[in-house]
C-alpha cells in the first residue's frame, strides 16, 4: 500500500536550527500539498506544488519558510532557524491532479510531528 | 472567503447508535467539493467521504454517509452502527483554487 509517505515522523529541533521535512506522494501523483496543524485545531494550508514548480504559495509565511519539489526526490518543506511558535504537526497530501472544483481527493501522509525546545 | 463551521466541539456517543456531525460552509464557488477526514490519537489524517457540489445524490461510504444540504449549505456526516473504534477527532473541508479550508473539527468519543 503505497500511501503518502512523510519522515521523520518526529522531529525535535532548538531555538535556530533548521529543520527539513520530507514528503514522497502516492504512486501517480504529481501534486503535492503542505499543511500545518496546531494543537486543538484544523489544518490550514501553506503551499501546492507540483514537479519543479511552486503554485500556490499564499499560506507559506514570508520568512524562513521554504518548498521544493524536484523533479527526482520527494518534495521538501524547510524551515530555517526555528522558533518555538513553528512548533506542529506538518502534513503532505498529495493528488493525481489540482483539486479545484469536483475534482480529485488529497490524500494524506501521517505527517510530521515538530517540536521547537 | 470560504468557511467552514462546525458547532460541537466534542459529542459522547454510545456504542452501535447513530451519530450525526454537524457542517456548515460559506463559498462562493459556484462548484465545490465537501470533504471529511477522520484523525485518530495517532495523528494521522484519514479521508472517509466526498460530495461534490452538482452531485444529485448523497455520498455513502460504508457506515458514512453525507447529508448534504445545499440551499443550507450544509454537510453533515452520518455515522451508523458507531464502533469504539470510531472515537476520533472529525474534520470537514471544502476545496477552494486547490487548497482545502477546515473547520475546527469535532471530538467523537463513543462509549461502549
Amino acid at each position: 500500500n503505497a500511501g503518502v509517505m512523510q519522515n521523520p515522523r518526529h522531529l525535535v529541533r532548538r531555538r535556530g536550527q533548521e529543520a527539513r521535512l520530507r514528503c514522497s506522494p502516492m504512486k501517480g501523483h504529481s501534486h503535492v500539498y503542505w499543511y500545518r496543524q496546531l494543537p486543538e485545531e484544523g489544518l490550514k494550508f501553506m503551499v501546492y506544488l507540483q514537479k519543479e514548480n511552486i503554485i500556490d504559495e499564499s499560506g507559506m509565511p514570508k520568512e524562513r519558510f521554504s518548498a521544493e519539489f524536484p523533479k527526482e526526490g520527494p518534495s521538501i518543506l524547510r524551515i530555517q532557524q526555528v522558533v518555538r511558535g513553528d512548533s506542529a504537526a506538518y502534513f503532505c497530501a498529495s493528488s493525481p491532479r489540482g483539486t479545484s472544483g469536483d475534482t480529485d481527493t488529497q490524500y494524506f501522509g501521517p505527517g510530521t510531528r515538530l517540536t521547537v525546545l | 472567503a470560504q468557511k467552514i463551521t462546525q458547532t460541537q466541539p466534542g459529542m459522547f456517543v454510545q456504542e452501535k447508535e447513530a451519530v450525526t456531525l454537524d457542517c456548515t460552509y460559506d463559498t462562493s464557488d459556484p462548484s465545490y467539493g465537501l470533504f471529511w477526514y477522520k484523525q485518530p490519537s495517532s495523528g494521522e489524517m484519514i479521508f472517509l467521504i466526498y460530495q461534490g457540489s452538482y452531485d444529485q445524490q448523497n455520498a455513502t461510504e460504508g457506515r458514512y454517509s453525507l447529508n448534504f444540504q445545499k440551499a443550507r449549505k450544509s454537510a453533515n456526516l452520518v455515522i451508523s452502527a458507531s464502533q469504539l473504534g470510531d472515537s476520533a477527532m472529525y474534520f470537514c473541508a471544502i476545496n477552494s483554487n486547490y487548497q482545502l479550508i477546515w473547520g475546527a473539527g469535532t471530538k467523537l468519543i463513543i462509549k461502549p
